[in-house]
């Protein structure tokens, strides 16, 4: 596609409950980035992607976040057991490389309830 | 890593007003980029400007990297130009774009 896709739009699940939130990045660029933005927040970093290399995970707040890249292309990130903090709108961007101008998708808006 | 701040937090002007946004950051950085995230939480990517001068219309920034800032202009303000301004950088060997937290600029007719 022309930009950076994420699914679900919105995402409304139950504390305990385990989700994935996807993107799918720009065709040909190789960074990928995951940020969460909570209610009228900046955006928090979570997790960098770049070609093979390993991702930079510094971001990820507790161990019940994971992320992965398929291929180079398809992210998910998933959240397990999820607690009502999570609730966030989770953003996704990609570049043609690290350095490059960035793109960001519309947002997967979490609510846990 | 890299530290981000933006000034003023909040700008409130009348339609019609010039307007200047300011980002500091705290390393060298080879990426630097100014958003606007309107009301409905899109980020609209406005320049690229790891270093230099650009204009884009009413908007315009200037990055001087030696000094570790940028500045973004807004001439002559539309209520659309209202949300929020962020500035992002991104330093030497370590890539992922570090956002400031923001600008909020409301426009009133």
């Amino acid at each position: 596609g022309a930009g950076v896709s994420q699914s679900p739009s919105n995402k409304v699940t139950e504390k305990g409950k385990d989700v994935e939130l996807r993107c799918d990045p720009i065709s040909g660029h190789t960074a990928l980035y995951w940020y969460r933005q909570s209610l009228g927040q900046g955006l928090e970093f979570l997790i960098y992607f770049q070609g093979n290399s390993a991702p930079d995970k510094s971001g990820l707040p507790s161990d019940r976040f994971s992320a992965e890249r398929t291929g180079g292309s398809v992210s998910t990130l998933t959240i397990q057991r999820t607690q009502q903090e999570d609730s966030a709108v989770y953003l996704c961007a990609s570049s043609l490389w690290g350095v490059t101008e960035a793109f960001f998708g519309q947002g997967t808006r979490l609510t846990v309830v | 890593g890299i530290q981000v701040e933006q000034s003023p937090p909040d700008l409130i002007l009348q339609e019609g007003a010039n307007s200047t946004l300011r980002c500091n950051f705290s390393d060298s950085v080879n990426n630097l980029q100014w958003f606007h995230q309107n009301p409905w939480g899109q980020l609209i990517n406005l320049f690229y400007i790891p270093s230099g001068t650009k204009q884009n219309g009413r908007l315009s920034a200037t990055t001087v990297a030696t000094e570790r800032y940028s500045l973004l202009y807004i001439s002559s303000s539309q209520t659309t130009d209202s949300g929020v301004y962020f500035c992002a950088v991104g330093g030497f060997g370590n890539e992922k774009l570090t956002f400031g937290t923001g600008t909020r600029l409301t426009i009133i007719p």
